[in-house]
Order: structure tokens, then C-alpha cells, then sequence
């Protein structure tokens, strides 16, 4: 029962934006989204999360609709190291459910 | 620790042998997660640790996998009687309540 919904792959060019769409159109109203990456034979690495403001740090951007349905996450300029699977998952901010992961989007960022 | 530790990384075992996987988690954190990765495939949740709360074994694919966590700090996964179809990447996260950090993983290859 995926709460989210990802394309499964996308392409980018280095130096360009990425942009991962993710739909979460079940979200509750304490549910916040998160997004992780794997990076091939790698564990999984947290990258942001959020509740509804637009949220920013080192690594990427995470903007969220209005209405919570949906989020993109942006990485403003894509390296080759960047190429992994992007995981958005949606859930409250604390320990009291499991984390599940969906199928991701598999970026791939070509020269 | 710095970070989750996961050993051994590597684990080849003979059909029908029992192994045990550790993981250490990060020092404080109340959540420990065990997942599995086959080749090519996503993240399967196993089994969730959640501070003395009995564990969420939902995701355990039969009664030849166990996990225990003792004193809420190490965990271990058991496989007992291995099938070749366990064959695959077993990773541990540990969390305290936004963010998860993942293990490296044990690659565990059954001959």
C-alpha cells in the first residue's frame, strides 16, 4: 500500500537541474515527506524532508503544493554523483511507524 | 559510533547453514530497522525495533528469519536453514526520529 507514487526513471544533463516529482495525494495532515537516495551498493542516505513550507539545504530543494498532494524535489545543479534511486516517502515525524520505502525514480545524470 | 555498523559485510554461506547477521546502531537511537535488497530489486522491510515496544516482524518473509535487539542497542538478524533465494544485501538503519542512517549492508551469498 505505497503512499507515494514516482516515475521510474528520469534523465539529466550535468550542471542542470533535477527535478523528481513525487505525488502523495493520501497525505495526512501530520505526515510530513522525506526523501532519501541510494546510491548504487550503497545504504540509503537522507537527504530532506518537509511538512508544507518549501523547505532548502546543502543538498537539494524540496517544494510541496499547497495543497500537500504533491512535491518535487530539486537538485539545482546535477553532478555524475548524483545519478542514484530517489525514494519520497511519507510519514509522521517520529519512530511510532516503520519506514517504508516505494520503488523510487532512478536518476541518471549523463555528461 | 560515528555511524551504523554492520558486519560482517561480506557472508558466504552453504545452502542450509544458519548465519547471523550484527548490526550496531548509531549510540542513543531508539529505532533500528533491518531491510533486504535482492540484486536489482528495492528495499524490503523486514523487522522494526522501536525503544521496548514490541517489534513490527510484519515484513519477515518466513520462520526461518529472526531478529533480536538487546538492551536496545545491538541487533542481530538470524537466517536459519538458508535458501538460495536469501541471497542478497541485508541492510540496518538506526534513528532517533526525523532522519534515518543506514549501514553499509551485509552482502550474504548462499552456494
Amino acid at each position: 500500500d505505497a503512499k507515494t507514487t514516482q516515475p521510474p526513471s528520469m534523465d539529466c544533463a550535468e550542471g542542470r537541474a533535477a527535478n523528481l516529482p513525487c505525488n502523495h495525494s493520501t497525505i495526512s495532515g501530520n505526515e510530513y515527506v522525506y526523501w532519501y537516495r541510494q546510491i548504487h551498493s550503497q545504504g540509503p542516505q537522507y537527504i530532506i524532508h518537509g511538512l508544507k513550507n518549501n523547505e532548502t539545504n546543502e543538498m537539494a530543494s524540496l517544494i510541496i503544493t499547497e495543497d500537500r498532494k504533491s512535491s518535487t524535489l530539486i537538485l539545482p545543479h546535477a553532478t555524475l554523483r548524483d545519478t542514484a534511486v530517489y525514494y519520497c516517502i511519507v510519514r509522521v515525524p517520529d519512530n511510532t511507524d516503520k519506514l517504508i520505502f516505494g520503488t523510487g525514480t532512478r536518476l541518471q545524470v549523463f555528461p | 559510533g560515528a555511524g551504523v555498523s554492520q558486519s560482517p559485510s561480506n557472508k558466504v554461506t552453504e545452502k542450509g547453514k544458519d548465519v547471523e547477521l550484527r548490526c550496531d546502531p548509531i549510540s542513543g537511537h531508539t529505532a533500528l530497522y533491518w531491510y533486504r535488497q535482492s540484486l536489482g530489486q528495492g528495499l524490503e522491510f523486514l523487522i522494526y525495533f522501536q525503544g521496548n515496544s514490541a517489534p513490527d516482524k510484519s515484513g519477515l518473509p518466513s520462520d526461518r528469519f529472526s531478529a533480536e535487539r538487546t538492551g536496545g542497542s545491538v541487533s542481530t538478524l538470524t537466517i536459519q536453514r538458508t535458501q538460495q533465494e536469501d541471497s542478497a544485501v541485508y541492510l540496518c538503519a538506526s534513528s532517533l526520529s526525523l532522519k534515518a542512517f543506514f549501514g553499509q549492508g551485509t552482502r550474504l551469498t548462499v552456494v
